[in-house]
């Protein structure tokens, strides 16, 4: 079946290290996006990327990081540098580069930081 | 200042009945609006997606309106099911821009 898979489901994290969150997909989609989610909050954009090799700074870049050197793959690395990691992180792809079609998601992965 | 603003942010509904969820919008210029449903802990799943021209489109239960107008969107849920207990988030997305506007949620819970 054709969907986004992220893993792990459940992290926990101690402070001072980083984690890497994995989105994959196999939708053949172009763009896709990683998203933090936190209670009583909208989902605030990360980063986003809409072609391999090539991605963009969300609202809430700062303390993430990303590589796209696979069109089906678009890993989230949480460093240090993020002061308040403890989230729900979706994974989305899109075909195209914009924001007309319809816009899947993983099931998410839930960060805690101990 | 929240783009998308949803009400109301929770309720409680009796199993079988039917419910309205708001959705007020200041994007600009419109290009498109959606309906995602998300189970606690689980990913957004589409419900509809509407364009400037559309002011009506059902998905099953779901039925969504859209006024481009007043820039008000409802999701209507017909004969609530203990499934329908989740938050439907509405999100809105405009010309010229990679980026997409989303609201906090309606959280829905039914009870039997």
């Amino acid at each position: 079946d054709g969907g986004i898979t992220q893993s792990p489901k459940y992290l926990f994290r101690k402070e001072g290290q980083n984690v890497t969150l994995s989105c994959e997909q196999n939708l053949n989609h172009d763009a896709m996006y990683w998203y933090r989610q936190d209670p009583g909050q909208g989902l605030r954009l990360i980063y986003y990327s809409q072609i391999v090799n090539d991605f963009q700074k969300g609202d809430i870049a700062e303390g993430y990081s990303v590589s796209r050197e696979k069109k089906e793959s678009f890993p989230l690395t949480v460093t240090s540098a993020q002061k308040n990691p403890t989230a729900f992180y979706l994974c989305a792809s899109t075909i195209g580069g914009g924001t007309t079609g319809e816009l899947f998601f993983g099931e998410g992965s839930r960060l805690t930081v101990l | 200042k929240n783009q998308v603003e949803q009400s109301p942010q929770s309720l409680i509904i009796l199993e079988g009945k039917n419910c309205t969820l708001q959705c007020n919008y200041t994007v600009s210029p419109f290009s498109n609006l959606r309906w995602y449903k998300q189970d606690t802990g689980r990913g957004p799943v589409s419900l509809t997606i509407m364009t400037f021209s559309e002011n009506t489109k059902s998905n099953g239960r779901y039925t969504a309106t859209l006024d481009a107008d007043t820039k008000q969107s409802s999701l209507h849920i017909t004969a609530s099911q203990l499934s329908d207990s989740a938050s439907y988030i509405c999100v809105v997305s405009w010309h010229g821009n990679n980026r997409l506007a989303f609201g906090k949620g309606n959280q829905v819970v039914v009870i039997p």
